[in-house]
């Protein structure tokens, strides 16, 4: 079946360390590979996406992404973190067989001030 | 508006009541979609529109569950008879086109509590 998993569910660090949130989905031919973002009280919002070209993906706020084919991965990674990325984040696929995306589980992000 | 609306943001029911969920997409965007979110978990796909028509409703979990958006804007899901396991956050999505997910933007949510 089509799924997306989530390694980590909270992941809790100090501002200025680094970040990686893992993301592993299912064969399931092409896909399209997304990371959301909740804040505390606020809607989802999109970080990055990768649809196709260059694996390594940049988004807002400093976020980037690795596309691994081989892995099925697509891994989420600041180099120095904020207080203000305080937040769940949810990884996201859409097959090309599909209308949908399918989420993750999500990890909740806490940073120590 | 600037966004995608949903009302109400919270509601209660009791158990066996009926309930309608309402979702207002950004002005011309021709894709919705609905999600049920329960706590602790990622969004779980319910159905999708392009304008008016239903496309795809293989998310919805039982029959108890019907969503409609007869003149291709407003949306509601409905849901009748509510149980304790309706419980979750409904998100509402839109999108100018289907496989344009760069563009769809989520609303708030209504977090529906069955009591």
């Amino acid at each position: 079946a089509q799924s997306v998993s989530q390694h980590n569910h909270h992941v809790i660090l100090s501002e200025a360390a680094s970040l990686e949130l893992g993301c592993n989905y299912s064969y399931g031919g092409t896909v399209n590979l997304f990371w959301y973002v909740q804040y505390p009280g606020q809607h989802l919002q999109l970080l990055l996406k990768y649809f196709s070209g260059d694996p390594l993906v940049k988004g807002i706020k400093g976020f980037e992404a690795e596309f691994i084919k081989s892995k099925f991965s697509f891994n989420l990674r600041k180099p120095s973190v904020q207080w203000s990325d305080t937040a769940e984040y949810f990884c996201a696929v859409m097959y090309s067989s599909a209308s949908k995306i399918i989420f993750g589980s999500g990890t909740r992000l806490s940073i120590r001030p | 508006g600037a966004g995608v609306s949903q009302s109400p943001r919270y509601k209660v029911a009791k158990r066996g009541q009926d309930v309608a969920l309402r979702c207002d997409p950004i002005s011309g965007h021709v894709s919705l979609f609905w999600y049920q979110q329960a706590l602790g978990q990622g969004p779980e796909f319910l159905t999708y529109f392009q304008n008016e028509a239903q496309l795809d409703k293989s998310g919805l979990p039982s029959d108890r569950f019907f969503a409609e958006r007869p003149e291709g804007s407003v949306s509601t899901l409905k849901i009748q008879r509510t149980q304790q396991e309706d419980s979750a956050v409904y998100l509402c999505a839109s999108s100018l086109i289907r496989t344009d997910y760069t563009e769809a933007f989520f609303g708030q949510g209504t977090r529906l509590t069955v009591v």
